[in-house]
């Protein structure tokens, strides 16, 4: 059975830095064609995806997010590691990470999700 | 860049039929993905490549997709069924894009 599981911090300040955690298990992120992403939804709208690691140390990240985010795998303690710099008021938002299940790239689709952890941005 | 466009909600008696459309520029050229949302959970994937039910999600589920829209159909729905749902596809960036998602009541 695959699951993952998000942690990190409920409140942050603005101009922080954002670190969050993925744990996952039931597979590898060292098997070919594996890959997790990140996804985030603000409070009462929609999803917006974030970043995504593959099994080969591939990272690709929202066009308009890129400058901000980077992504890590640590293969050896199933996590995921997700850090998103200069935080605001509005990136105030649940962040979920997922597994993505058929190709990696153009086609994959989001299953499983994490239960999502809410990150709250406020001084 | 791509948009994908859903009705805000779509409302539905129990035991009827409930469509939710996805309208994008050719969409039917793309592989549609689409999930379930209810209050305070996570999203779980309803269908994916338009039309393919993951385990465990009963046969009332299904898609479609062809020319600018695609289509989630719920038949026989059910007051578990009352939920927000998402479409999901890639666009030419290469980046996972997601509607903006329709509430769908039962009435």
């Amino acid at each position: 059975q695959v699951t993952l599981r998000e942690s990190g911090p409920a409140l942050v300040k603005p101009t922080q830095t954002l670190t969050l955690t993925c744990t996952f298990s039931g597979f590898s992120l060292s098997t070919s064609g594996m890959c997790v992403s990140w996804v985030r939804q603000p409070p009462g709208k929609a999803l917006e995806w974030l970043a995504l690691i593959d099994w080969d140390d591939d990272k690709y990240y929202s066009t308009s997010l890129k400058t901000r985010l980077t992504i890590s795998k640590d293969t050896s303690k199933n996590q995921v590691v997700l850090t998103m710099t200069n935080m605001d008021p509005v990136d105030t938002a649940t962040y979920y990470c997922a597994r993505i299940g058929g190709s990696c790239y153009s086609q994959g689709w989001f299953d499983p999700w994490g239960q999502g952890t809410l990150v709250t941005v406020s001084s | 860049s791509y948009v994908l466009t859903q009705p805000p909600s779509v409302s539905v008696a129990p035991g009827q039929t409930a469509r939710i459309t996805c309208g994008g520029n050719n969409i039917g050229s793309k592989s549609v993905h689409w999930y379930q949302q209810k209050p305070g959970q996570a999203p779980v994937l309803v269908v994916y490549d338009d039309s393919d039910r993951p385990s465990g999600i009963p046969e009332r589920f299904s898609g479609s997709n062809s020319g600018n829209t695609a289509t989630l159909t719920i038949s026989r729905v059910e007051a578990g069924d009352e939920a927000d749902y998402y479409c999901q596809v890639w666009d030419s960036s290469s980046d996972p894009l997601f509607g903006g998602g329709t509430k769908l009541t039962v009435l």
